[in-house]
């Protein structure tokens, strides 16, 4: 089974410091994915970056990068100069990549950082 | 925009009923999954499907069911509903590295 830890319910930051949130896994399966998401007041789910395990390199998306640390089972979030925008929830997922087709499995989530940037 | 639409967006009804929530996938995508989000249980998937046909379970109750149509939009059936039940309920569409969420349905129960 996989599963997926954050150990930081909250989080308070200054504006434009950069912003790490851990999170590590758990899983048997060689072949998986690990995912980044921002839920902010509103309720949505905003996709942020993906790195498979796979990859050589680490993925980066704007002022997102993931420090995917594949030995640790590490999979940390990196927003740099952080803007009061990004005061959200985040959350880390990881998903097990089919063989079979079909695309990917179902998310495998974990509980989630209150992050909270201040002015 | 994820371009994953969902109907409605907010729902209420009573205990012992029975509802439908509605998902149309981004353009081009075959697969669904629902996920269900609940102060108590976090994000749980609930089910998936691929081009019309089931292709993973998780966390659904028997209670619950889903399908996928012909033109790829898929509703989640909930029945005999309970007050565990209140939650925000998601679909999502995408490809292997990416899944997009819609807005959800926030289902209260009363």
């Amino acid at each position: 089974a996989q599963k997926i830890t954050q150990t930081q319910p909250g989080m308070f930051v200054q504006e434009k410091e950069a912003v790490t949130l851990d999170c590590t896994y758990d899983t048997s399966d060689p072949s998986y994915g690990l995912f980044w998401y921002k839920q902010p007041s509103s309720g949505e789910m905003i996709f942020l970056i993906y790195q498979g395990s796979y990859d050589q390199q680490n993925a980066t998306e704007g002022r997102y990068s993931l420090n995917f640390q594949k030995a640790r089972k590490s999979a940390n979030l990196v927003i740099s100069a952080s803007q009061l925008g990004d005061s959200a929830m985040y959350f880390c997922a990881m998903t097990q990549r089919s063989e079979s087709g079909g695309g990917a499995d179902g998310l495998t989530f974990g509980k989630g950082t209150h992050l909270i940037i201040q002015p | 925009d994820s371009g994953v639409t969902q109907t409605p967006k907010h729902l209420i009804t009573a205990t012992g009923q029975r509802v439908t929530l509605r998902c149309s996938p981004r353009s081009g995508d075959l697969s669904v999954y629902w996920y269900q989000q609940s102060l108590d249980q976090g994000l749980q998937f609930l089910i998936q499907y691929y081009n019309g046909e089931e292709r993973a379970k998780g966390n659904i109750l028997e209670r619950f069911s889903a399908q996928q149509f012909p033109d790829l939009h898929s509703e989640l059936n909930l029945s005999s509903l309970e007050l565990g039940d209140s939650a925000l309920y998601f679909c999502a569409s995408g490809p292997l590295r990416a899944q997009y969420f819609g807005p959800g349905t926030r289902l209260t129960v009363l």
